[in-house]
């Protein structure tokens, strides 16, 4: 594809639900990011793979927090038990890794925890 | 840790003029990569200008410039020109060079930048 692809682009979740976010990266990108921003903590990493890797690299929090890679440029994020303050929008980000240093972002999804 | 920090939360410009954006950060390594993004109202994350640590010649891209001092760890981007279109909010970056710990970006906190016609 031509760019990093997010679904849903809102999200509206019941407290103590799963959700499950999904992250389409661009074709050859090894890395692949997961951030949550929020207006009172800024843009902290939740999770990375790199390479084929199934299994995210997690960055903090983790815990309720995991990522799967089914497919090379796929990701799924998933938050278990969704609290309050789990409500902020995630960003997916995707990079070539050591061959280039940018990382591209899709629009984000924005999850509202209720 | 590295650290990165905007100390400015809102910045103004009038349009067609300049401003100039701060950002400072903190880190032991002496390689690494420091990036300003845009991020307009549609919410996608654009890389508007990339400075690696080695290069002491700063960055520039068009309209958009930095000023980047090593021994101060200070990054700042300089807009000439301002257009509406400009109008966003603006994060600094930091990354390492190694892919130790995944090459994640480090945010600052953003400033929101308003162009005014």
């Amino acid at each position: 594809g031509a760019g990093v692809s997010q679904s849903p682009r809102y999200k509206v979740a019941k407290r103590g639900r799963d959700v499950a976010l999904r992250c389409d990266s661009i074709s050859g990108h090894v890395t692949l990011y997961w951030y949550r921003q929020t207006l009172g903590q800024g843009s902290e990493v939740l999770t990375y793979s790199q390479s084929d890797a199934q299994r995210d690299k997690s960055g903090r929090p983790s815990g309720r927090f995991s990522a799967e890679r089914p497919e090379r440029s796929v990701s799924t994020l998933k938050i278990q038990r969704t609290e309050q303050g789990d409500s902020a929008v995630y960003l997916c980000a995707s990079s070539l890794g050591h061959l280039g240093p940018e990382a591209f972002f899709g629009q984000g999804t924005r999850l509202t925890v209720v | 840790a590295q650290t990165v920090t905007q100390s400015q939360p809102e910045m103004s410009v009038q349009e067609a003029e300049t401003v100039t954006l701060s950002c400072t950060y903190d880190t032991s390594e002496s390689d690494y990569y420091l990036f300003w993004y845009k991020q307009p109202p549609s919410r996608q994350m654009i890389l508007v200008i990339r400075q690696e640590a080695y290069k002491q010649q700063n960055a520039t891209e068009n309209r958009f410039s930095v000023n980047f001092q090593k021994a101060a760890k200070s990054f700042s981007l300089k807009i000439s020109d301002s257009q509406l279109g400009d109008a966003a909010m603006y994060f600094c970056a930091y990354r390492t060079t190694g892919e130790t710990s995944g090459s994640r970006l480090t945010f600052g906190e953003g400033t929101q930048l308003t162009v005014n016609p």
